[in-house]
């Protein structure tokens, strides 16, 4: 059965430094997503990809947050400089189109800042 | 006001019994769909059921069956014959928005414990 990876699976860095990760969506699912779950909350989107363009990047933090999906399949989630409070769940979902909705979400990357 | 309203922090019930997990939820599109998403420890999101708001039947899978009251603003998941794997964090889920730019509000989410 067709799967949503991420990597890494976890990630431990001091504030500051930059962290990047990466997903990749069910094969031929041309809708990407990346949220952000914080402890006990729900996830939050972060930004959607329709194939290679950014559709809603309105909650990304721009300072610091850049995501890209230069092909239209992989992408990647970077954070620079990161911040304690960014210590959270990062969730990638992917979507096949065509009017079909679900979102289908990987394993996600559990990140402490220190 | 809050899209998605789910009052139940945390359930206990017994193996074997039946759950509702509550939600409700907001929304003036008249086009939206309602999901619900299990969370196990571990971390990933396992979707379980899907509600489109022009659906005329109630959407069922397996042991999960959605009791959807448009009036009411409710999408209620129903789990049958509850089993010990079911513990675990339950999210209800709403879309809005055209294909393409649609938007997925999660709600805050219901601890599941199945107590042998």
């Amino acid at each position: 059965e067709a799967e949503v990876a991420q990597s890494p699976r976890y990630k431990i860095t001091e504030k500051s430094q930059a962290v990047a990760f990466w997903c990749d969506p069910i094969s031929g699912h041309a809708t990407l997503y990346w949220y952000r779950q914080i402890l006990g909350q729900g996830p939050e989107l972060l930004v959607q990809f329709q194939d290679e363009s950014v559709v809603d990047d309105s909650q990304l933090p721009k300072d610091r947050f850049s995501a890209e999906r230069l092909k239209g399949v992989d992408s990647t989630l970077k954070i620079q400089p990161a911040e304690l409070g960014d210590s959270a769940m990062y969730l990638c979902a992917s979507s096949p189109g065509s009017n079909k909705w679900t979102q289908y979400f990987g394993p996600g990357t559990r990140l402490l800042v220190l | 006001a809050q899209k998605i309203t789910q009052t139940q922090p945390g359930m206990f019930v017994q193996e074997k019994e039946a759950v509702t997990l509550d939600c409700t939820y907001d929304t003036s599109d008249p086009s939206y769909g309602l999901f619900w998403y299990k969370q196990p420890s571990s971390g990933e999101m396992i979707f379980l059921i899907y509600q489109g708001s022009y659906d005329q039947q109630n959407a069922t899978e397996g042991r999960y069956s959605l009791n959807f009251q448009k009036a009411r603003k409710s999408a209620n998941l129903v789990i049958s014959a509850s089993q010990l794997g079911d513990s675990a964090m339950y999210f209800c889920a709403m879309r809005e928005g055209t294909f393409g730019n649609e938007k997925l509000t999660f709600g805050t989410g219901t601890r599941l414990t199945i107590i042998p």
